[in-house]
């Protein structure tokens, strides 16, 4: 079992619409988290951390879920420009914050 | 200027041949990580270096080898290339720092092996 996972998709909405992605992750012994975007052929960029209270960013909102071991990431009111894949990133091991990163989620928004 | 460079952007090899890939940064950070992408399979940790001594194997580390010749030089060599090393290579960088840990990626390079 891979050690983040996501679903491929595509998600594919229309402008305007809500959306969400769900990222799960193995092990409970992670320690930080987060969302990156990347467009076509193009490097990863951090779109935002995720804290443990959850946060916000315009119309992004991400939540993290210790329990369960999942991450979470809303977008309201999509944008032709949200079109991109959403990478979920996951530190692990006790102090050494490798990052894990998941697959990847396709987004496509259409007009 | 980019903080985060790589060079080449784009390269074209035969089977066989000893490549280096080079990223350099400007941000200072002590953290440097090559990466490999393929497609559907997202990115994969291939070395990484916390400090100018320390080196760290990643996931896939076999066929490749790195340098760290500065803080700000991080190499990548496939000593041997062959044709399933074609992918996109990242280099990003990270400053040190319990759970804010946001890595900063080059533009990546383009490999292909024939």
């Amino acid at each position: 079992r891979k050690e983040v996972e996501q679903d491929p998709g595509p998600f594919n909405v229309p402008e305007g619409a809500t959306v969400a992605f769900n990222c799960t992750y193995s092990n409970s012994a992670s320690q930080s988290f987060f969302w990156y975007r990347q467009d076509c052929r193009k490097e990863p960029k951090l779109l935002m951390s995720v804290y443990s209270s959850g946060n916000e960013d315009g119309r992004f909102t991400a939540q993290l879920n210790r329990a369960s071991q999942y991450i979470s990431l809303l977008i309201r009111d999509s944008k032709l420009s949200d079109s991109a894949t959403y990478l979920c990133v996951v530190n692990v091991g006790g102090g050494s914050y490798i990052p894990t990163f998941g697959r990847g989620t396709s987004l496509i928004v259409h007009p | 200027d980019a903080d985060v460079t790589q060079t080449p952007r784009n390269r074209i090899t035969k089977t066989g041949k000893r490549i280096m890939l080079e990223c350099s940064q400007t941000k200072g950070h002590d953290r440097m990580y090559w990466y490999r992408q393929d497609p559907g399979l997202g990115l994969q940790l291939i070395y990484y270096s916390f400090d100018v001594k320390d080196i760290n194997k990643g996931e896939i580390s076999d066929g490749y080898s790195v340098s760290r010749q500065a803080q700000a030089k991080f190499s990548l060599s496939l000593e041997s290339a062959i044709p399933n090393q074609t992918a996109l290579y990242f280099c990003a960088t990270s400053e040190r720092g319990a759970f804010t840990d946001t890595q900063y990626f080059g533009p990546g390079t383009r490999l292909t092996v024939l």
